[in-house]
């Protein structure tokens, strides 16, 4: 059964905090994105990656970098925490070659920042 | 620039009848098209696909539709079941030049609610 996992289901911190916010997946999997979901905006793409150390941006990067040192892990990284930044967060992996492009979704990561 | 769009955010349908979920795109590069379906506090999971060479693809209750000439895309659900009641986003894909990986563009989603 193939799996994305996310270090926290929820998570609480302050204004101006460093957030790191991992994802792991078993799939062998050569992609993996960042997406935030905001009511009425539906899944936005923050960064993705297509293969270790590389990365791209995607609609909406600011105040975000990635890491990609593994194959399986895919962290996001708010370098300076703001409200705004408060939202769902869902990292998804996929494999490259398949006209579907199906993504698999990990359970999210519910960030408050305060 | 939204290039996909669900214009109905939410919908309600009773028990045993249809649910049509609709969809819009502006992109004509897209060539696949997927539906997923969101429970609250868990990541999308993948309900159904089509190509853009189909106009239909079935699987079960589910089915989708797509009309090219008028970039548009229907997720019919016969006969719609309360274990439904989430929300479903439309997804589209598009050709991508080795080296990258192909990105999904996702709608905002409708939630459907089916009543007992």
């Amino acid at each position: 059964d193939v799996k994305v996992t996310q270090s926290s289901r929820y998570l609480v911190k302050r204004t101006g905090e460093k957030v790191f916010l991992e994802c792991v997946q078993d799939m062998d999997h050569e992609n993996m994105f960042w997406y935030r979901q905001d009511p009425g905006l539906g899944l936005r793409l923050i960064y993705f990656s297509y293969d270790v150390k590389m990365k791209e941006k995607g609609d909406i990067p600011e105040g975000y970098s990635v890491s990609r040192e593994k194959k399986e892990r895919f962290s996001l990284i708010l370098e300076s925490a703001s409200t705004n930044q408060t939202s769902m967060y869902l990292c998804a992996s996929s494999e490259t070659g398949l006209a579907r492009n199906e993504q698999f979704f990990g359970p999210g990561t519910r960030l408050t920042v305060l | 620039d939204q290039q996909v769009k669900q214009n109905s955010p939410s919908l309600s349908v009773q028990e045993g009848r249809i649910s049509i979920l609709n969809c819009d795109y502006t992109n004509s590069m897209f060539d696949y098209f997927l539906w997923y379906k969101k429970y609250p506090a868990e990541g999308p999971t993948f309900l159904i696909s089509i190509s853009s060479i189909k106009d239909k693809n079935e699987d079960g209750r589910f089915t989708v539709f797509l009309n090219k000439s008028a970039k548009h895309l229907s997720l019919h659900i016969v006969p719609s079941q309360p274990g439904d009641s989430a929300v479903y986003f439309c997804a589209a894909s598009q050709p991508h030049y080795t080296g990258t990986a192909s990105k999904l563009t996702f709608g905002t989603g409708t939630r459907l609610q089916v009543t007992l």
